[in-house]
């Protein structure tokens, strides 16, 4: 089954890009994954599917300043114009017919 | 828009079970997967296992196979969670999620297992 790596925090300054990743294990490369934000004691909220060619499909409400990209394995979520309520934990996921995968998270810190 | 409501906390002895509801409304209840990830106390997200309402199939993690099942009930658009042979490490939110990919998810139910 598919593994899902991600770095466990990141930070960067009000204003600024951030670029998280997310990468799939050996003999996953092409799957698609999808972004979760998870705001401090909230439930987690979709923002985008990402495919492997980095096509990436946003959910609704999802603001601008959030895109997606990918090269191979590795799948990236950029936040531009980075806000105070963009503090928050990231999960990337993917399926496949038998399992759902979720990454470690990534907390993203706001200075 | 869908949205999922779960039923309220719950406070379970060990060993006991406990049974989770996640109401649909606004989609298409029975067309997509309907998944159930939990989240113990500062931890991650861990899938434990999705029904397919429409073909009433559900499939588990493997570390929660015999002790977890899952189900649809689509006249009431529906799913329900049971866990059993509670423990202590049971205790986190369970969250149910919708979609093709995760695209809606319930507000979260907290379990907590202590004796």
């Amino acid at each position: 089954q598919p593994v899902l790596t991600q770095s466990s925090s990141a930070s960067a300054s009000l204003g600024s890009s951030v670029k998280l990743t997310c990468t799939l294990s050996s003999g996953h490369s092409s799957y698609i994954i999808a972004w979760h934000q998870q705001q401090p004691g909230k439930a987690p909220r979709y923002l985008m599917k990402l495919e492997g060619s980095g096509s990436y499909n946003k959910g609704s409400g999802v603001p601008d300043r959030f895109s997606g990209s990918s090269s191979g394995a590795d799948r990236y979520l950029t936040i531009s114009n980075l806000q105070f309520e963009d503090e928050a934990d990231y999960y990337c996921e993917t399926w496949d017919s038998n399992t759902v995968v979720f990454g470690g998270g990534t907390k993203l810190t706001v200075l | 828009q869908v949205q999922l409501v779960q039923s309220g906390a719950e406070v379970k002895k060990p060993g006991s079970s406990v049974k989770v509801s996640c109401k649909a409304s606004g989609g298409t209840f029975s067309s997509y997967a309907i998944s159930w990830v939990r989240q113990a106390p500062g931890q991650g997200l861990e899938w434990m296992g999705r029904i397919i309402p429409i073909l009433g199939i559900a499939n588990y993690a493997q570390k929660f196979q015999g002790r977890v099942t899952i189900t649809a009930d689509k006249s009431t658009s529906t799913a329900y969670m049971e866990l059993s042979s509670l423990r202590s490490e049971d205790t986190a939110v369970y969250y149910c999620a919708s979609g093709s990919s995760s695209d809606y998810w319930g507000q979260g139910t907290l379990v907590t297992v202590s004796s």
